[in-house]
């Protein structure tokens, strides 16, 4: 595997079910992100990990929760969602949160809440 | 006032035309500028960069940054139906700021 990978590509979920997105990238970097893409919407950072520790939490309610136990891993668990939360979810990775220009993305898991 | 503004389009051009795709925004303290392609159920994947003002050029796309008037565009020379795609511009300043998106199609 290269770059950044996420499972599952696909995931429709009840507003009552639990599930987890996963991330993994194998490109030996640093930080990791997710970020949420809506239609008509520019992308929305979530969480930002920077060497396992989260540095960042734009806001995200807490039906989101996110989980990084390494630095190649982060997972988004998600629990009690509502229609409004179905869009596109990115992986993101890069070497150097504060300095690097460069983000490298993985294909995204597009989330449907019914 | 959002941080960056792109208009989501979509533009449609006939294959051989030169696209001009542009983004304005908000915070003078942005010193990178990005453009970001991504194809239909793919993530995005950068293009360009440009570090504050200037052009750069590669291959049959250019990069432009006017930091007076903050504004940047990406022009695409002899357009292909391969570059159909959504173009993201995207900024950095304490963290990465990104624009909608420019949904764009080439007819052959």
């Amino acid at each position: 595997e290269t770059g950044v990978t996420q499972t599952p590509r696909h995931l429709v979920m009840g507003m009552t079910n639990k599930k987890s997105l996963k991330c993994e990238q194998h490109l030996g970097h640093n930080a990791m992100y997710w970020y949420k893409q809506s239609a008509k919407k520019p992308l929305e950072l979530m969480f930002v990990y920077n060497f396992k520790e989260q540095t960042e939490n734009n806001s995200v309610p807490s039906r989101f929760s996110p989980e990084c136990p390494n630095s190649s891993h982060l997972f988004l668990h998600l629990h009690t969602l509502q229609p409004e939360d179905s869009a596109l979810y990115l992986c993101a990775s890069s070497q150097d949160p504060s300095a690097s220009y460069e983000q490298y993305f993985g294909p995204g898991t597009r989330l449907t809440v019914t | 006032q959002k941080e960056v503004e792109q208009d989501p389009g979509p533009l449609s051009v006939p294959e051989g035309a030169i696209v001009s795709l542009n983004c304005t925004y908000s915070n003078s303290a942005f010193q990178y500028f990005m453009w970001y392609r991504q194809y239909s159920r793919k993530g995005p994947e950068l293009l360009m960069y440009t570090y504050s003002s200037g052009n750069k050029e590669d291959g049959r796309f250019t990069a432009q940054v006017d930091k007076s008037s903050k504004y940047i565009s990406l022009f695409i020379r002899d357009s292909q139906p391969s570059d159909s795609a959504t173009y993201l511009c995207a900024m950095r300043g304490n963290q990465f700021y990104f624009g909608t998106g420019t949904s764009l199609t080439v007819i052959p």
